[in-house]
């Protein structure tokens, strides 16, 4: 299975302030089509967590531009633009690229 | 709208084997895979496996072949997830959910069932 890891493992905030979230695949994560099936999930403290972003920069609906996804290859980024109190809780991201899936390990987002 | 229901919670003995629903309602059961992830207290999530629920066929990680079968019910729209040999780092929050990565806005998630495997 493919690993992924993630930093930091917390990540202390101030509000409006921007946070950076790096994600490491022990692969390749670009898929025979062409494509790069990186996500990445959020998970709010009680609960179950939602897709922000698909194919390593697509937001979902919804998802405030704020959030941002960027990367190539093995190497990923998710960035909070400027973070709010709403923001806080875990981020991971997940390849669905590979005959199995993996998350990574997560990211606790917490104001400062 | 796309939901998937599950139980609240489970408590099991060491040893023994787990079955846990996910009912669905809401979209054409056969259309979408149903994937399986797990979290463990104060751990982060772990995909499990998933199933297509057009054909049946299965996909597990490597941790829990041999030991994880997933299957369908199609006239009920319902999920099975069953693992054997319980241990007691088994407990964990399970998750049912729907996502594809090709798909937009194709992300949904049961509740949880919290399990407890203790004797």
């Amino acid at each position: 299975d493919v690993v992924m890891t993630q930093s930091p493992l917390s990540l202390p905030v101030t509000l409006g302030q921007p946070a950076s979230i790096s994600c490491r695949s022990s692969q390749s994560l670009v898929h025979s089509d062409g494509n790069t099936y990186l996500n990445w999930f959020q998970q709010r403290p009680g609960q179950s967590p939602r897709r922000l972003i698909y194919k390593v920069s697509n937001r979902e609906s919804g998802v405030p531009d704020r959030f941002s996804g960027s990367g190539s290859g093995t190497d990923f980024t998710l960035k909070i633009s400027r973070v709010e109190a709403e923001d806080v809780g875990v981020y991971y991201c997940m390849q669905s690229t590979h005959w199995t899936n993996t998350f990574g390990g997560g990211t606790k987002v917490e104001i400062k | 709208q796309v939901q998937l229901v599950q139980p609240g919670s489970e408590v099991e003995q060491p040893g023994a084997s787990l079955t846990i629903p996910c009912r669905t309602s809401g979209y054409d059961f056969p259309s979408y895979g149903i994937d399986w992830a797990r979290q463990a207290p104060g751990q982060g999530l772990e995909w499990m496996g998933w199933i297509s629920a057009y054909s049946g066929d299965t996909k597990y990680a490597q941790k829990f072949q041999g030991r994880l079968t997933l299957t369908t019910d199609t006239p009920t729209r319902t999920a099975y997830m069953e693992l054997r040999s319980l241990r007691s780092d088994d407990t964990a929050i399970y998750y049912c959910l729907i996502t594809d990565g090709r798909v937009p806005g194709l992300d949904f998630w049961g509740q949880g069932t919290q399990v407890t495997v203790s004797s």
